[in-house]
């Protein structure tokens, strides 16, 4: 069965500072996998996918993802975090197999500080 | 194009009523799914149609059902409901293939008394 991780419910940065938002993956078969940021009192929406074409995925907004496969990884970074990055982020995954169904983590709310 | 549409944004209901919240897909999207978010819970997946027949299906009880209609859009339906139904209901669409994005609708928040 497939499963998400993602360590750390809160994360804090100095605004300028790296983001660095950790998201661990279990599945028996290919994955794609995603990054969505929910902003307060919105959906979400789509930061970057992966799905199989490049390992190294940017997104919008300035954040990137890489997919490490022998580490079952795809962690969001940032290089530099701005005010209007503050948000709650989720990683998920679906799989090739056609189920279309999506497994999300718990999400990571992300903190910047002036 | 419009949005994801879900309809009420906010509602308040008491132990032991029904409810019933409203999905309108983006234009040509077949695929709604249906998601019930809580803080610390992240997003639990409730169910998937697709072209008016439940697709996929998470792990919720009974009480929690829905719908498609031909036109795509979607209700679901909570029966009896319990005060740990409080939560915000979100909608999603998308185009049918694995690897397409979801499109989330502002979602609908359900408070149970």
């Amino acid at each position: 069965a497939q499963s998400v991780t993602q360590l750390g419910s809160h994360v804090s940065v100095s605004e300028g500072a790296l983001v660095l938002l950790r998201c661990n993956y279990s599945s028996s078969v290919p994955p794609y996998l995603f990054w969505y940021v929910q902003y307060p009192n919105q959906g979400l929406q789509l930061l970057l996918k992966y799905t199989s074409a490049a390992t190294l995925v940017k997104g919008i907004n300035g954040f990137e993802a890489e997919f490490k496969k022998s580490e079952t990884s795809f962690h969001l970074t940032k290089p530099s975090a701005h005010m209007s990055d503050a948000a709650e982020y989720f990683c998920a995954v679906t799989d090739t197999s056609g189920t279309y169904k999506y497994i999300f983590g718990t999400g990571t709310r992300l903190k910047v500080l002036a | 194009k419009a949005g994801v549409t879900q309809t009420p944004r906010y509602l308040i209901k008491t132990r032991g009523q029904q409810v019933t919240l409203s999905c309108s897909p983006i234009s040509g999207h077949r695929s709604v799914s249906w998601y019930q978010q809580t803080p610390g819970q992240g997003l639990q997946f409730l169910f998937e149609y697709f072209s008016e027949t439940q697709r996929n299906k998470g792990n919720f009880p009974g009480r929690f059902s829905g719908r498609q209609f031909s036109n795509s859009r979607s209700e679901m339906n909570v029966s009896t409901l319990e005060l740990g139904d409080s939560a915000l209901y979100l909608c999603a669409s998308s185009i049918d293939r694995a690897n397409e994005k979801l499109f989330f609708g502002s979602g609908t928040q359900l408070s149970v008394l």
